[in-house]
Order: C-alpha cells, then sequence, then structure tokens
C-alpha cells in the first residue's frame, strides 16, 4: 500500500500559484520525500525531493512540515504544459531494495 | 547525454504467447528498474536489477523474467500472457550510490494482450 495519501484532483488556473499537497504521517527518519510527475502519454519524470529541509529547483519548491508527516509542492507559475499526474513517494535510503511504492496520485488540471 | 529509451512503443499479444520488452538505460546508470501501470493507476513496481543482479521484486508471478546486460540495457519477459497483463510497461534507470536515487523513466511500451 502506497505510505502516502493525496487528493485526485486539483484544479488551478494557469499563470497562479499551485499548491500540491501530500499526507505522510508514518514517514520515518531515513524516508526521503520524492515527488514526480507524468504529463499525458509519457514515462514519469524526476521533480523535485527533500528530507527535512525546504526545497527549490527550477521545477518546483518543496515545503516540509516541521514534523515531516505532510508536504507541499508548489508550482510558483503554472503553465498549460504542468497539466499532469503528481506522485508523491517516499524513499527509505536505507532500503536496498530500491522499490518506488505509488498511489494513484493528483491530477492537475490547469485552466487557460 | 542520452536518455532511457523503450522499445517496442506498442505491441499486440494473444493470451498464452510470450513477450519480451526492451529497455536501453541512461548513459552512466548501473541500476534498472522496471514497473506496470494499468489505466488510471500509478506504476507497480516489478523488480529492479543492479550489475545484471535481480536486487529486488514486487508483488509479481514468477512469469514476470528480467535481464541486465554488461552495457546495462535490460529485458522485462512475461510468459503466458493474461488479459490482465494488459498495460503499459515502464523501465527506469538510476545509479545507486547516490543518496538521490533519482530514477529517470522511459515513455513506456503499451502491451495490449487481447
Amino acid at each position: 500500500d502506497a505510505k502516502t495519501t493525496q487528493p485526485n484532483s486539483m484544479e488551478s488556473n494557469e499563470e497562479e500559484p499551485v499548491h500540491l499537497p501530500c499526507n505522510h504521517s508514518t514517514i520515518s527518519g531515513t524516508d526521503y520525500i520524492h515527488w514526480y510527475r507524468q504529463l499525458p502519454s509519457q514515462g514519469p519524470e524526476y521533480v523535485i525531493h527533500g528530507l527535512t529541509s525546504n526545497v527549490n529547483n527550477r521545477m518546483a519548491s518543496l515545503a516540509i512540515a516541521e514534523d515531516r508527516k505532510s508536504s507541499t509542492l508548489i508550482l510558483h507559475r503554472a503553465t498549460l504544459r504542468d497539466a499532469a499526474v503528481y506522485y508523491c513517494i517516499l524513499r527509505d535510503v536505507e532500503d536496498s531494495n530500491y522499490q518506488l511504492i505509488w498511489g494513484a496520485g493528483t491530477k492537475l488540471i490547469i485552466k487557460p | 547525454e542520452t536518455g532511457v529509451t523503450q522499445s517496442p512503443t506498442h505491441l499486440i499479444k494473444t493470451r498464452g504467447q510470450q513477450v519480451t520488452l526492451r529497455c536501453s538505460s541512461q548513459s552512466g546508470h548501473n541500476t534498472v528498474s522496471w514497473y506496470q501501470q494499468a489505466l488510471g493507476q500509478g506504476p507497480q513496481f516489478i523488480f529492479q536489477y543492479y550489475r545484471e543482479e535481480e536486487n529486488g521484486r514486487g508483488n509479481f508471478p514468477p512469469r514476470f523474467s528480467g535481464l541486465q546486460f554488461p552495457n546495462y540495457s535490460s529485458e522485462l519477459n512475461v510468459n503466458a500472457l493474461e488479459l490482465d497483463d494488459s498495460a503499459l510497461y515502464l523501465c527506469a534507470s538510476s545509479f545507486v550510490g547516490l543518496s538521490t536515487d533519482t530514477q529517470y523513466f522511459g515513455p513506456g511500451t503499451r502491451l495490449t494482450v487481447l
């Protein structure tokens, strides 16, 4: 079973910020929080990851709650090309069996 | 630097047949993972290969098998195909040894079993 909980879908207007929430109440101290997204008819692509501190990259920002039981992926200015399914995944770095357990993700709909 | 490629892009088979899907890893990566993605669902982990050895397996029967070659390309073989095997099959390569373990996915092979 997926160790994360996400809303099934979200809508946002183009050129506005988007906040995608993820709950992971059973997170352990060695779990990294990874985000991937899957555009229509494509394979998933890496977006961002973090452990405890907030993280920024050219694609997005990741805000991690102080207790690490939830996180939020922030797209600062959504475009139509950001319409995709966004997956929040926990990855235990001490697990040698490198298996990502995926939930159903959040389908992000961008309205022009 | 080339990305992850998969072949073929689409495939149609009949129940009971066998199929081989291929994946070429991103340059410099030593690990490949295979996933099955049914329509409307997230990918499900099938197995992972690291330096030509199976390094982990999800909840899939033995008729799903794989190979990783010295050049880190990989194959997924499925025997005795069933209708429920119809799905998008994804391979992902990564370099084990980095804390990020970021996986890079190919575009997938769409398998239809009739």
